[in-house]
C-alpha cells in the first residue's frame, strides 16, 4: 500500500518568515495530494490541494508543489502569522475516492 | 453548523464494553468515510461506503469494528469488547459524488477513552 512520509514533525518559525513542510509517497499510482490543517481539538480542515497533473498551486499565502518523478510534495506558507500554528498534514490518494494515506503531521509554530 | 456531524464528541467506556457511534455526512455527500487518529498520529483510513454500500475496509478494522450506513444517510460505527488499544480519536468524512477525488469534509471526532 501507499505510505507517505512527513518532515519535519515539529517547526518553529518567527511571525513574518517563511514555512516549508516536506512529503514523500511511495506509489506513484497517487494522483490527489490535499494538505489539512488540524487546530488543537478542532476537526481537520483542507488548506489547499493538488492533482497529479498540476506541478504547482497558490492559494494566496499558500502555495503547493508536486515533483512527480521523485514523488515528493510540499507545503510552502509565506509571511507567517500566529494564527497559522497548527498541525499540518499532507495526505495521498489514487482512484476516484478520498481513502487518504496520511503523513504524520507537523506540528507549526509561529512566534510572534 | 450544516458540516460533518458526530456524537458523542467524548466517550469513556470500561474495557470489554460495546460503544456506538454516530456520524451525520453534509445532507448532499454520498460518500462516507471513517478514519481512526492516535495522538501524535495521522488518520488512518478504517472503511469507505457509497451510498449505503461498504465498499473497502481497511485491516485495521477488526472483527470487533462493524459499521454500517443502512439508508445511504448517516452512519454508525461499532466497537465491540473495546481494548485499551482502541483509544483514539474517531473521525468521520463525507465527500460529494463527483467521480474524481474531491475535498473531503471532516467533522470534529468521537475521542473514546477505554479504561
Amino acid at each position: 500500500g501507499e505510505n507517505v512520509e512527513q518532515h519535519p514533525s515539529t517547526l518553529s518559525v518567527q511571525e513574518g518568515d517563511s514555512a516549508v513542510i516536506k512529503c514523500t509517497y511511495s506509489d506513484s499510482a497517487s494522483n490527489y495530494f490535499p494538505w489539512y490543517k488540524q487546530e488543537l481539538g478542532k476537526r481537520p480542515q483542507l488548506i489547499i490541494d493538488i492533482r497529479s497533473n498540476v506541478g504547482e498551486k497558490k492559494d494566496q499565502r499558500i502555495a503547493v508543489t508536486l515533483n512527480k518523478t521523485a514523488k515528493h510534495f510540499s507545503l510552502h506558507i509565506t509571511e507567517t502569522q500566529p494564527e497559522d500554528s497548527a498541525v499540518y498534514f499532507c495526505a495521498a490518494s489514487m482512484g476516484n475516492f478520498n481513502k487518504f494515506y496520511f503523513g504524520s503531521g507537523t506540528k507549526l509554530n509561529v512566534k510572534p | 453548523d450544516t458540516g460533518v456531524s458526530q456524537n458523542p464528541r467524548h466517550k469513556i467506556t470500561k474495557r470489554g464494553q460495546n460503544v456506538t457511534f454516530r456520524c451525520d455526512p453534509i445532507s448532499e455527500h454520498n460518500r462516507l468515510y471513517w478514519y481512526r487518529q492516535t495522538l501524535g498520529q495521522g488518520p488512518e483510513f478504517l472503511t469507505y461506503f457509497q451510498n449505503e454500500a461498504q465498499l473497502e475496509k481497511s485491516r485495521l478494522l477488526s472483527d470487533r469494528f462493524s459499521a454500517e450506513r443502512p439508508k445511504g444517510s448517516f452512519s454508525t460505527l461499532e466497537i465491540q469488547r473495546t481494548e485499551q488499544g482502541d483509544s483514539a480519536m474517531y473521525l468521520c468524512a463525507s465527500s460529494s459524488p463527483d467521480g474524481l477525488n474531491t475535498e473531503a469534509f471532516f467533522g470534529q471526532g468521537t475521542r473514546l477513552t477505554v479504561v
